[in-house]
């Protein structure tokens, strides 16, 4: 069974670029989250949608950041301007209520 | 209070040892619980759910207390592939699962 697909694995850009991760979840599955982890900060949820509609972006950092689900099987996560404190690895997991959450690979990203 | 408390570690156990780790949360509202485990540089994997009547998979044993509200993970005869890094997750409700920072386990031989 194919798992949740995130592309690209890595990414290194300049900063002011914008950037776009790009997420496809389990099929059947009504949920997606957007993650973004470091070491500094561990795990953090940036936001979810349920049925393609986003139900919470509190934890998108700022306005810089944003995120749209056009459709059942497909997420992306934006950054534009990108910043080097935007570096970290993004995760997209996608989930059937109250359920465990399954992970893509996730994407590296580094901004010079 | 962070939601989900984890002791960071690391452990570190030699091979065979049993070890146990716990984490607790402060939503009561809290429905569904599992733990995770991370490889270094790896995505986090499901390691197993924790129910009200604890579960046991193997050489892993889940429990959830919720008077206490902390769930617990135990390994015995450990095992180098073993050491990494174990997240718990709770969600309550409202359905915004909840991530713990992980707790670093090392087994060494």
């Amino acid at each position: 069974d194919a798992g949740v697909i995130q592309s690209p694995r890595h990414e290194v850009t300049e900063m002011g670029q914008e950037v776009t991760l790009r997420c496809k979840p389990i099929s059947g599955h009504d949920y997606l989250f957007w993650y973004r982890q470091t070491m500094m900060r561990g795990l953090e949820l940036l936001i979810y949608f349920n049925n393609n509609v986003p139900i919470d972006d509190s934890g998108m950092p700022e306005d810089r950041f944003s995120a749209k689900m056009p459709n059942a099987s497909f997420s992306t996560l934006k950054i534009q301007p990108s910043e080097p404190r935007d570096s970290a690895v993004y995760f997209c997991a996608s989930s059937l209520a109250n359920q465990p959450q399954h992970f893509g690979d996730g994407t590296r990203l580094s901004i010079l | 209070r962070k939601e989900v408390e984890q002791d960071p570690g690391p452990f570190n156990v030699p091979e065979g040892a049993t070890v146990a780790f716990n984490c607790t949360y402060s939503n009561s509202a809290s429905q569904s619980f599992f733990w995770y485990r991370q490889d270094c540089r790896k995505e986090p994997k499901l390691l197993m759910s924790v129910y009200s009547s604890g579960n046991e998979d193997g050489r892993f044993t889940a429990q959830l207390n919720r008077a206490s509200q902390y769930i617990s993970l135990l390994i015995r005869d450990s095992k180098l592939s073993d050491s990494a890094t174990y997240l718990c997750v709770n969600s309550g409700g409202s359905y915004i699962p909840t991530f713990g920072r992980g707790t670093s386990l090392i087994v060494h031989p």
